[in-house]
């Protein structure tokens, strides 16, 4: 099956300063790549996915950049704010397969903002 | 008028119990899971549910079972509690896609 590292486990950064997570996957068949971010008490939210036929996708302060050789990909905030103070997780998973019971997750960054 | 809503949020009890932790999803979604997230904050899916078919993690003892009333429901009962269930289980729901939506969490503690 699927096994995704993630690194670092945590991470702190100055606000204003730019954060970068990295995973890392084994499964070659694994072509979704989505990255949750789980803020304290609540439940994690999609805030960025990319699929194998991209290299990079970006959202406002978000990034996410995919390496299909290498079996990475990475999560880059810029210009970060106290409000993403967060456990992030990345995950893999075959698309397309209509459902997510193949959802393979990370085990979490946990980014502290510090003014 | 919240997207995935689990009740309770917070659920404690005594070892050797059955407990119930139900999930309610308003999307419209076709497909349910229970996933458990440990101290370590590792998200584990437990169970993935819709009309058709029930796929179970093969790592989750017997002690549980979902049970999906209709499209728009599935709970999770648990039973003879142990301390090494004690965690955050979260329910969540899809539609024909890998995308989740997340519930708010029901943060069980057995003594």
């Amino acid at each position: 099956g699927e096994n995704v590292e993630q690194h670092p486990s945590t991470l702190s950064v100055q606000e204003g300063d730019s954060a970068v997570i990295k995973c890392t996957y084994s499964d070659s068949a694994s072509n979704y790549f989505p990255w949750y971010k789980q803020e304290l008490g609540k439940g994690p939210q999609l805030i960025i996915d990319i699929r194998s036929n991209v290299g990079e996708k970006k959202d406002q302060r978000i990034a996410v950049t995919l390496n299909k050789t290498a079996k990475h990909f990475s999560l880059h905030i810029t210009e970060t704010q106290p409000e993403d103070s967060a456990v992030y997780f990345c995950a893999a998973t075959p698309q397309n397969t209509g459902t997510a019971s193949k959802l393979t997750f990370g085990t979490g960054t946990r980014l502290q903002v510090t003014l | 008028d919240t997207a995935v809503s689990q009740t309770p949020k917070y659920l404690v009890t005594q070892m050797g119990n059955d407990k119930s932790i139900k999930c309610e999803q308003n999307l419209g979604h076709d497909t349910m899971y229970w996933y458990k997230q440990d101290s370590k904050k590792f998200l584990k899916i437990m169970f993935s549910y819709n009309n058709k078919e029930l796929i179970i993690n093969e790592t989750v003892p017997n002690r549980f079972s979902p049970k999906s009333p209709d499209k728009a429901h599935l709970n999770l009962h648990i039973n003879s509690l142990e301390l090494g269930d004690s965690a955050v289980y979260f329910c969540a729901s899809s539609e024909y896609s890998e995308k989740l939506f997340f519930g708010s969490g029901t943060q069980l503690s057995v003594l």
